[in-house]
């Protein structure tokens, strides 16, 4: 399986830049990297994914280590909105993909 | 609007019973997913489908069933073989790898 690791839990201060680290030393050439978000009893929402390069859109930035074994989301400023927990993914080229058990962040207004 | 949808909300049933969990999606998309997430936990993969009548299994497949007949449905039967089926399913769709997946609003089943 491809596996990720996150922390367990992270807090940030509102208005302050989070940085939510995902380790994936296995990862494969043709591999996906995902970054999702749930809140409680809700269904994951899509934030960000990318392939070698950096990212970027209007939810947050992906940073992607030269040797893509790990991987960092970045939420510039964060908001109590962004209080969820965050899910790291591989998106395998055969279109299989598996959550680990992510990063609940904490927002501190 | 396009969307995926999973029906009912909230289902209740008694032990020993089969019952089916609905997903839908208007999107287009070739692939659909079953996960179970447990109170606290991470999504894990229940079962998986590419393209119409084919699928494979997941992780944690025992238990389940599913069927593939048309693009736009992916059905999930709990069985009266899972040994502990309380739990919040989720169902989600996507393109390919290189695009966004898009997740129900779940379906949280107790079995009593």
């Amino acid at each position: 399986d491809a596996k990720t690791t996150q922390p367990n839990s992270m807090e940030s201060n509102e208005e302050e830049p989070v940085h939510l680290p995902c380790n994936h030393s296995t990862i494969s050439g043709t591999d996906y990297i995902h970054w999702y978000r749930q809140l409680p009893s809700q269904g994951p929402e899509y934030v960000i994914h990318g392939l070698t390069s950096n990212v970027n859109n209007r939810m947050a930035s992906l940073a992607i280590a030269e040797d893509r074994k790990s991987s960092t989301l970045i939420l510039h400023r964060a908001t109590l909105r962004d209080a969820a927990v965050y899910y790291c993914i591989l998106r395998l080229i055969s279109n299989q993909f598996y959550f680990g058990t992510g990063t609940s962040l904490t927002v501190i207004p | 609007d396009g969307g995926i949808t999973q029906s009912p909300k909230y289902l209740f049933r008694k032990e020993g019973q089969n019952v089916t969990l609905s997903c839908e999606q208007n999107l287009n998309h070739d692939a659909m997913y079953w996960y179970r997430q447990d109170p606290g936990q991470g999504l894990r993969l229940i079962y998986y489908s590419q393209i119409v009548n084919d699928f494979q299994k997941g992780d944690i497949a025992e238990g389940y069933s599913v069927s593939r007949e048309k693009k736009e449905s992916f059905p999930l039967t709990v069985t009266s073989a899972q040994k502990n089926p309380t739990a919040f399913y989720l169902c989600a769709s996507s393109f390919t790898a290189n695009t966004e997946a898009f997740f129900g609003q779940g379906t949280r089943l107790t079995v009593v």
